[in-house]
């Protein structure tokens, strides 16, 4: 069993929906939650960071973290054909991240 | 502010050769990270160092892999003797403390003909 568990896709929906994310998780220390977001050929660039269970909401992202599932999401309102991209959760207990293997996603516009 | 800088962007190296990716954290950050993503695979923990050290390599190749954080300069990652296998994406990333988030460069993409 891996680690950290991202349905990898690919997901498409069109412009304006929400899309939903989400990760579960197995190892019970992970303290820090964290959403990245990777375009093509490029480096993943930090969306959310989040320490304790419950809600974080900044635009339109909001992470949702629940530790005693061991689950975690990512919800992106009024989606944007910019949005499309490959998202990757990770987590950490010090400071060794462990990744997802990332959900593609595809807005249409 | 600059971010994470990391160069080159490409290299293309033949079978045996040496491979140097550099990584300038972001200002302020004396935490490196250095991930590798593979085809069709997720980001992997290579080596964790701080300034003048190695904190944890777990994730390296014991053989023909090194990495460095001298006082001055930018971290290195050093792949003696490329195989085919090696080739990937290597990512850099740098925190500010050990509990802040980590930000990513933009890689170096590495090719072994």
């Amino acid at each position: 069993q891996k680690e950290v568990e991202q349905d990898p896709g690919p997901l498409s929906v069109p412009e304006g929906a929400i899309v939903s994310l989400n990760c579960t998780y197995s190892n019970s220390a992970f303290q820090y939650f964290m959403w990245y977001r990777q375009y093509s050929r490029k480096g993943p660039e930090l969306l959310m960071y989040t320490y304790s269970s419950g809600n974080k909401e900044d635009g339109r992202f909001t992470a949702q973290v629940d530790k005693s599932s061991k689950y975690i999401s990512l919800f992106i309102r009024d989606s944007q054909p910019s949005d499309s991209a490959t998202y990757l959760c990770a987590m950490k207990d010090d400071y060794k991240l462990s990744f997802g293997a990332g959900t593609t996603v595809t807005v249409r516009a | 502010n600059a971010g994470v800088m990391q160069n080159p962007r490409h290299l293309v190296r033949r079978r045996g050769q040496e491979a140097r990716l550099r990584c300038s954290p972001m200002k302020g950050h004396s935490h490196v990270y250095w991930y590798r993503q593979l085809p069709e695979e997720g980001l992997k923990f290579m080596v964790y160092l701080q300034k003048e050290n190695i904190i944890d390599e777990s994730g390296m190749p014991k053989e023909r892999f090194s990495a460095e954080f001298p006082k001055e300069g930018p971290s290195i990652l050093r792949i003696q003797q490329v195989v085919r296998g090696d080739s990937a994406a290597y990512f850099c990333a740098s925190s500010a403390t050990v509990n802040t988030e980590a930000f990513f460069g933009q890689g170096t993409r590495l090719t072994v003909v």
